[in-house]
């Protein structure tokens, strides 16, 4: 079946450095969404990419979906404590129910202030 | 946004013992999904919760051990059958509105002694 790799699995920062974390399908997807998951909280919806190559931003959030459909990454610039959590890509197959994707493992983030 | 309640927000249970989850929407919503999250893992797909008949189960997940209701359109429930300490997870109701990605409740925090 359908599998969504993600990586890396941990990552501890120091507030105001870099993040990146990186989401592979085996297969062609219709669309991946990311979530973010506080400490304690429930899975929040952050953004879709359904084009190929599509690049979206919110603040210092940039997201991207690779040409190919198969892999999607998010790029956190200047981290900040309040960046701290998980973040899961979720990918969906074409002609797929809503709802019905497959969750990659999640990337923990911790940040040093 | 619509407002998603579940509860409990979370149970401490005894082995052999059944627990019923509740998720009330507040507007009319297109599917309804629950989801499991295992201490420090990604999201599972239980079941799609059908309106008015037998929901859809995923691969791993029956009938018997997770039976679900959805009388209508903004409820549904979740029961966790004969519950041994391997069932203590999250467990999060999802919903989706049209073509929206997934709109994840409080989550339900079992822990199964």
């Amino acid at each position: 079946g359908q599998q969504v790799m993600q990586i890396p699995q941990y990552q501890h920062v120091q507030e105001g450095e870099d993040f990146t974390t990186y989401c592979n399908s085996s297969t062609t997807l219709s669309n991946i969404q990311w979530y973010k998951q506080r400490p304690g909280g429930h899975p929040v919806f952050l953004i879709q990419l359904v084009k190929s190559g599509e690049v979206k931003k919110q603040k210092r959030l940039t997201f991207q979906f690779g040409e190919a459909k198969k892999n999607s990454s998010l790029h956190i610039t200047a981290t900040q404590t309040t960046d701290v959590g998980t973040y899961f890509c979720a990918g969906m197959l074409p002609r797929a129910n809503a709802g019905k994707s497959t969750f990659g493992d999640g990337t923990t983030l911790t940040v040093k202030p | 946004s619509a407002v998603i309640s579940q509860k409990p927000s979370r149970d401490i249970c005894q082995r052999g013992t059944s627990l019923t989850i509740q998720c009330q929407v507040d507007s009319q919503v297109t599917m309804m999904f629950w989801y499991r999250q295992q201490p420090g893992q990604s999201l599972t797909l239980i079941a799609t919760a059908n309106q008015g008949s037998e929901a859809t189960y995923e691969s791993g997940f029956v009938i018997d051990k997770f039976p679900i209701s959805r009388p209508n359109l903004t409820f549904s429930t979740l029961t966790v059958s004969n519950m041994s300490p391997e069932d203590s997870s999250i467990y999060l109701c999802s919903v989706v509105f049209g073509n929206s990605p997934l709109h994840f409740g409080n989550g339900t925090r079992l822990t199964v002694t």
